[in-house]
């Protein structure tokens, strides 16, 4: 089952804008995590936001946090050709195991 | 350091045919998870396993699946007999514990197709 579910599921912006994408879920979470795929590749881990965090900070990437609305966004700022790729949240639901969203397809156009 | 090494990276055949995907975890990671993706469903997790000990299996559509993790280097996924709907992607993701905690590192996957 999906917990998380992000938002817009298609972005398409100019090489230097921002990009932000946002993710709501469903129940309680420890942790929320970002990842992103690049076509053909598998997903690769972005960063880490626990629960008792509202903002993080790794390199032109900022994510927030609000856990009384269970939702979490991710910037990407001055963007590059090279973010073009899918993005996904994941929660933590039950433990062990990682639920994932559906995923924002992101396009740069040079 | 090597990541998570997956194979092959495309398998194309016939329905009713046994399908094995292979999968090798980073060292050191306790835990292991088989993931399938496709446009329809997303990500979806079929299995995991902590000290290569199956842990959940609900995510497992069906008989015609079943996973092992003989030892701490590798795990396999098979199905049989394949049908044209397990078509889809299948990922090998390892981490060092479990929970939402730490990354998981996945593999470049397993493209099938069943014809």
């Amino acid at each position: 089952s999906q917990q998380g579910e992000e938002d817009p599921q298609a972005l398409s912006i100019q090489e230097g804008e921002n990009a932000t994408m946002n993710c709501s879920y469903k129940t309680s979470i420890n942790n929320l995590q970002w990842y992103r795929q690049n076509s053909g590749r598998g997903l690769v881990h972005l960063i880490l936001i626990r629960s008792n965090e509202r903002e993080k900070h790794s390199g032109r990437l900022r994510v927030t946090l609000d856990t009384s609305k269970k939702s979490s966004s991710l910037l990407i700022t001055a963007s590059r050709a090279a973010d073009t790729a899918s993005y996904f949240c994941a929660t933590d639901e039950s433990g062990y195991k990682l639920s994932f969203g559906a995923g924002t397809t992101v396009t740069v156009r040079a | 350091d090597a990541g998570v090494i997956q194979s092959p990276r495309h398998e194309v055949t016939e329905m009713g045919q046994e399908v094995t995907l292979r999968c090798k975890p980073i060292s050191g990671h306790d835990y292991l998870f088989w993931y399938r993706q496709t446009m329809m469903r997303g990500l979806e997790l079929l299995i995991y396993f902590n000290n290569n000990v199956p842990i959940d299996d609900s995510g497992m559509p069906e008989d015609r699946f079943s996973a092992k993790m003989p030892n701490a280097s590798f795990s396999t996924l098979k199905i049989q007999p394949s049908e044209p709907r397990d078509s889809a992607v299948y990922f090998c993701a390892s981490s060092l514990v479990g929970g939402g905690n730490q990354p998981q590192h996945f593999g470049d996957g397993t493209r099938l197709s069943i014809l």
